[in-house]
This record gives C-alpha cells, structure tokens and sequence, in this order.
C-alpha cells in the first residue's frame, strides 16, 4: 500500500524549533519529488517547500525562507521539515505530499504544530 | 503576489451539475499552470481529484471533471450525491521559486 506517515509535530513556544518528519512505503522514494504543504486551523491549504528527488533542488514559500529546512534520506524512506525560529502563524497541520504530475497525489494524514506560549 | 480565487462557497441540489472555478487575480489560467484539484472533508487530509487541468486520479468516479472555461480552471461535478459535500481546493504551478499557489478553497454544500 502506497502510504506517508508524519510524525514530530507538537506544542512548541514562539522562537523554538521542531523537525517533522515523513515515512514513505509501497513506491519507490527516490523517484518522486516530495513536497509540505499546511493547512492553519479552519484556513486553506498552502504549499510550504518542495525537494527534488536527490535533494539538489529545494524551494520555499516566502514566509518560511531562512527558517525552515526541507531534507530527505532516501536511504530510510524519508523526508523531513526543519522548522526553527517558530511564529504562532506557523501553526498548522502539516501534511507531506508524493509530487507527480505537478500535482500531489499521495497525502499523509498530518502533523499538528502548535506555536504558543 | 500571486492570488489564486475560488468561490467562497456554492450550493448545489442533489443530482444537479456544479461548476468551480480557480482563477488568477491578474492574468488568465492555462494548462500551463497544470491546474489540479483536491477534496477535503473536516478532519481528513486531502484526496486528488483532478491533475493537469483535467485527468481524474486513480478511483475519482467520473463525475468529476476539469477544464478550462475561458480565463479560469474549473471543476465540474456531474449528478451531486451527499458525499460530495466537502471543501475544494484548487492549485496552480507557477514554476520554479514559489512553486505552487493553492486558492482559498469552495465550501460545497448538497441540499
């Protein structure tokens, strides 16, 4: 079964630090450019960064340039989100997404960080 | 800044047809910007609908479809059943940098 499973999110105060990470199984990893996308409570989607398959290329929106870090292992399967320097505007649900087809086919069912005092 | 616009809201009768629309605040959406769309209900991660303006992912029922109707992408639901009362998003890839824009998302109501 193709599936992504994330894990890391948590309640962290404003100026603090969290690494989410993504597992993925049932396709062959390396293969796919992976992306975050979140999701903040009762508010739309919005794409968060991107990674190219070996890593080489990595893109992100402007609100979290300089503060969050998108990476992979392919080696494990996985794929991670850095986040540092953290604003309540950053709470969120956090989804991973397999990238395909310039669209996101296969969503993990996400990761809550919560950014408060 | 880009801004993606969809309809707020929209409200459709069971077994009628329903179209949303995704559309640029300046300029005109193409199939360049691979247009793709996505489900969501309360509590659930988002499932693909439609990628590349208008092929249906695996197991989307065919009642769902996407085009281009003049300057905008648009989904069209074809014979509305309950279940397809849910929050619908659409993206557009704007190409390397920031790569893609999600819109604010159509809260479809079957009644």
């Amino acid at each position: 079964e193709v599936q992504l499973v994330e894990s890391g999110g948590g309640l962290v105060q404003p100026g603090g630090s969290l690494r989410l990470s993504c597992g993925a199984s049932g396709f062959t990893f390396s293969s796919y450019w992976m992306t975050w996308v979140r999701q903040a409570p009762g508010k739309g989607l919005e794409w968060v960064a991107n990674i190219k398959q070996d890593g080489s290329e990595k893109y992100y929106v402007d609100s979290v340039k300089g503060r969050f870090t998108i990476s992979r292992d392919n080696a494990k399967n996985s794929l991670y989100l850095q986040m540092n320097s953290l604003r309540a505007e950053d709470t969120a649900v956090y989804y991973c997404a397999r990238t395909n087809w310039w669209a996101f086919d296969i969503w993990g069912q996400g990761t809550m960080v919560t950014v408060s005092s | 800044q880009t801004v993606v616009t969809q309809e707020p809201s929209f409200s459709v009768s069971p077994g009628g047809t329903v179209t949303l629309t995704c559309g640029l605040s300046s300029g005109s959406v193409s199939t360049s910007y691979y247009p793709s769309w996505y489900q969501q209900t309360p509590g659930q991660a988002p499932r693909t609908l439609i990628y590349t303006t208008n092929t249906r992912s695996s197991g989307v029922p065919d009642r769902f479809s996407g085009s281009i109707l003049g300057n905008k992408a648009a989904l069209t639901i074809t014979g509305a059943q309950a279940d397809d009362e849910s929050d619908y998003y659409c993206a557009l890839y704007m190409g390397s940098g920031t790569d893609w824009v999600f819109g604010g998302g159509t809260k479809l109501t079957v009644l």
